[in-house]
């Protein structure tokens, strides 16, 4: 039982260049997150999916698009990349109401030259 | 914004010793959780309290939550090595889909 897995774990790229970020569980959840992780900053929602098809604002969307594909899989794009989305990026998921834990991948560290 | 946020920002201990972090947060809560990341991983969940629960025990951990000073602790007690992480409180906000995360306490427990 893999969870949530988190592709891929690192990646460098130039300001202007595009990137997805990719996320899928395997938990049959309804709920999925994507998350950044600044220094001090703690954790800060960027979009998250309430069910298959559709996608909300989080607290800083601004410069991202999601992609919910299907039940299993969201997706995080930037279209073009700037040195501020330097930042760890976490994907999460959570079935059942708000009474339930989510749950997280390990991550993917992203670094914007 | 920041619902949560832990005290202290960081905190040091010898194995074997008792780690309490604080929680407070600003609006009314249904449930208050708690999450550990450990160095270079993805948040794990410790435990879940509900608004109308006082305390919760698992393990070594210990909630407390106190709703009229809207705010939670975490006990570990007799601490390990490897319980050193950065432990984090999150409230759903306004009780939708959002969890609002704190930005953490970090401890270090040395052997």
């Amino acid at each position: 039982n893999a969870g949530v897995t988190q592709t891929p774990k690192f990646q460098v790229l130039k300001t202007g260049q595009s990137m997805t970020l990719q996320c899928a569980q395997d938990m049959n959840h309804n709920s999925m997150y994507w998350y950044r992780q600044d220094p001090g900053m703690g954790l800060r929602l960027i979009y998250y999916s309430a069910s298959e098809g559709t996608t909300d604002k989080g607290e800083v969307p601004n410069g991202y698009n999601v992609s919910r594909l299907n039940k299993r899989e969201f997706s995080l794009r930037l279209e073009s990349a700037a040195p501020s989305q330097t930042s760890v990026y976490f994907c999460a998921s959570r079935g059942g109401g708000s009474n339930q834990p989510q749950h997280f991948g390990d991550g993917t560290r992203l670094s914007i030259l | 914004s920041q619902q949560g946020e832990e005290d202290p920002q960081a905190l040091s201990i010898q194995e074997g010793e008792n780690a309490t972090m604080n929680c407070s947060y600003k609006t009314s809560i249904n449930n208050l959780q708690w999450y550990r990341q450990n160095s270079g991983r993805g948040l794990v969940h410790l435990i879940l309290i509900r608004s109308n629960e006082r305390e919760k025990h698992s393990g070594r951990l210990r909630v407390t939550l106190d709703t009229s000073k809207k705010s939670s602790s975490l006990l570990i007690t007799a601490s390990r090595a490897a319980d050193t992480a950065s432990y984090f409180c999150a409230t759903p906000q306004g009780g939708s889909e959002k969890l609002v995360f704190g930005k953490g306490t970090k401890l270090t427990v040395n052997p």
